[in-house]
């Protein structure tokens, strides 16, 4: 299974864009990109995920670069309540259970 | 409304008990899944269920128990087996979500310490 890097740490001010990136240089063809946060002490909460194209919905959005090696996700007005730790996972189709997941971004938005 | 529910929230664990964690879903998903989250870390996968009266071991099934009876329920044991059970403990489900594709669900958690 493919393995992501994130950044450890990232800061954000209330009201502007959060950008996240994502590296997963080692993706197959057939791995989807799933984006997950996690609210302190809460359950993780689905965000979106991708294969190829740029994918939006009422969350975030999600830019997959043309060789599918890096990922960004995308908080178009962050909000306090974004304060999350955010992960980033590849698996293959049908493959859901097998989720890897690894230590993720702690995302902080300050007033 | 539909969800996952997990019970209790806060559990306390003696040496040599075995503890059962709840797990029930309302969202008519076929798969169900246990984490282990550990403070700092990522996930763990302990047991997943694709079907009812079906499961399979995941990375760190030693000293766990799972039963899938019904489709909305998948309990899971912590036997004195498990050494170290202080943890946070994350059950999901998953079924068809648009586009076909599965996405996982979560309850809120149980948080499991040992006296």
């Amino acid at each position: 299974d493919a393995k992501t890097t994130q950044p450890t740490s990232m800061d954000c001010a209330e009201g502007r864009a959060a950008n996240l990136p994502c590296n997963h240089s080692t993706i197959s063809g057939n791995e989807y990109v799933y984006w997950y946060r996690q609210i302190h002490s809460q359950g993780p909460q689905y965000i979106i995920h991708g294969l190829k194209n740029n994918e939006t919905n009422e969350m975030a959005s999600l830019i997959i670069t043309e060789d599918r090696k890096s990922s960004t996700l995308i908080l178009p007005h962050a909000t306090l309540r974004d304060t999350a730790v955010y992960y980033c996972i590849v698996d293959r189709a049908g493959n859901n259970r097998k989720l890897i997941w690894g230590l993720g971004t702690s995302l902080a938005v300050n007033p | 409304d539909g969800g996952i529910t997990q019970s209790p929230k806060y559990l306390f664990r003696k040496e040599g008990q075995n503890v059962t964690l709840s797990c029930e879903q309302n969202l008519n998903h076929d798969a169900m899944y246990w984490y282990r989250q550990d403070p700092g870390q990522g996930l763990r996968l302990i047991y997943y269920s694709q079907i009812v009266n079906d499961f399979q071991k995941g990375d760190i099934a030693e000293g766990y128990s799972v039963s899938r009876e019904k489709k909305e329920s998948f309990p899971l044991t912590v036997t004195s087996a498990q050494k170290n059970p202080t943890a946070f403990y994350l059950c999901a489900s998953s079924g068809p979500a648009s586009g076909s594709r599965e996405t996982q669900y979560f309850g809120p958690g149980t948080r499991l310490l040992v006296l």
